[in-house]
């Protein structure tokens, strides 16, 4: 069975304090991994996607990474904009069209 | 282009009701999905659809049905209410030939059964 764990479940920064997210995932073939932002209230907005293992993407602040095991998202300088819930998912390539997501690190910057 | 719209937006239910919750996109879309949030708990797949006429469960279909008539159109039927179908639900998209494969989801559908 695929899962995807993330840690920690919530992250209080300062405005301009640096800090990853992590997420593990178990896949019997990993055929994408997806990073997702969900502001409340609001459904997730999709992010990167990360297809092998030492594959990076970057978008403003944010920096995904991706390992056989676990991604990374790493958050630099972050400003009180980037508080959200950042949710990881997994695609096996057993599993057809379905995503597996995880229980998400809510980001909370402080300015 | 409004992507993909999710009605209502916000609905108690009383313990034994019944309700649908809309679900459209304007994107020509062949696959989409229907995911319940629980806090904490990360989004589960509850049906899904990889065109019209064709739908498959997920992990968790028990206590609903849907139907995809049209690409646009992808409703999700609640039978019999429970308070266990406290949830936000969202209904999400995605075109196969996109090579990002990123679905694109609703606003959801806060429920709540009592």
């Amino acid at each position: 069975e695929d899962q995807v764990t993330q840690s920690p479940e919530a992250l209080r920064l300062q405005e301009g304090e640096s800090s990853s997210l992590n997420c593990s995932y178990t896949v019997s073939g990993l055929r994408g991994l997806f990073w997702y932002r969900q502001d409340p209230g609001k459904g997730p907005e999709f992010l990167f996607t990360l297809y092998s293992a030492g594959e990076e993407k970057e978008k403003e602040r944010l920096k995904a990474t991706l390992t056989k095991k676990e991604s990374f998202l790493h958050i630099t300088a972050p400003k009180p904009e980037d508080s959200a819930t950042y949710l990881c998912a997994v695609q096996a390539t057993a599993a057809g069209n379905k995503l597996t997501f995880g229980g998400g690190t809510r980001v909370l910057v402080k300015p | 282009n409004a992507g993909v719209t999710q009605t209502p937006k916000f609905r108690i239910l009383k313990i034994g009701q019944s309700m649908t919750l809309q679900c459209t996109q304007d994107m020509n879309h062949n696959y989409m999905y229907w995911y319940r949030q629980d806090p904490g708990m990360g989004l589960k797949l509850i049906y899904y659809s990889v065109g019209a006429g064709i739908t498959d469960k997920g992990e968790v279909p028990n206590g609903y049905n849907v139907s995809r008539s049209t690409t646009e159109d992808f409703p999700l039927r609640l039978e019999l209410a429970a308070p266990s179908q406290t949830s936000v639900y969202f209904c999400a998209s995605r075109n196969p030939g996109q090579g990002n494969y990123g679905y694109t989801f609703g606003s959801g559908t806060r429920l709540t059964v009592v």
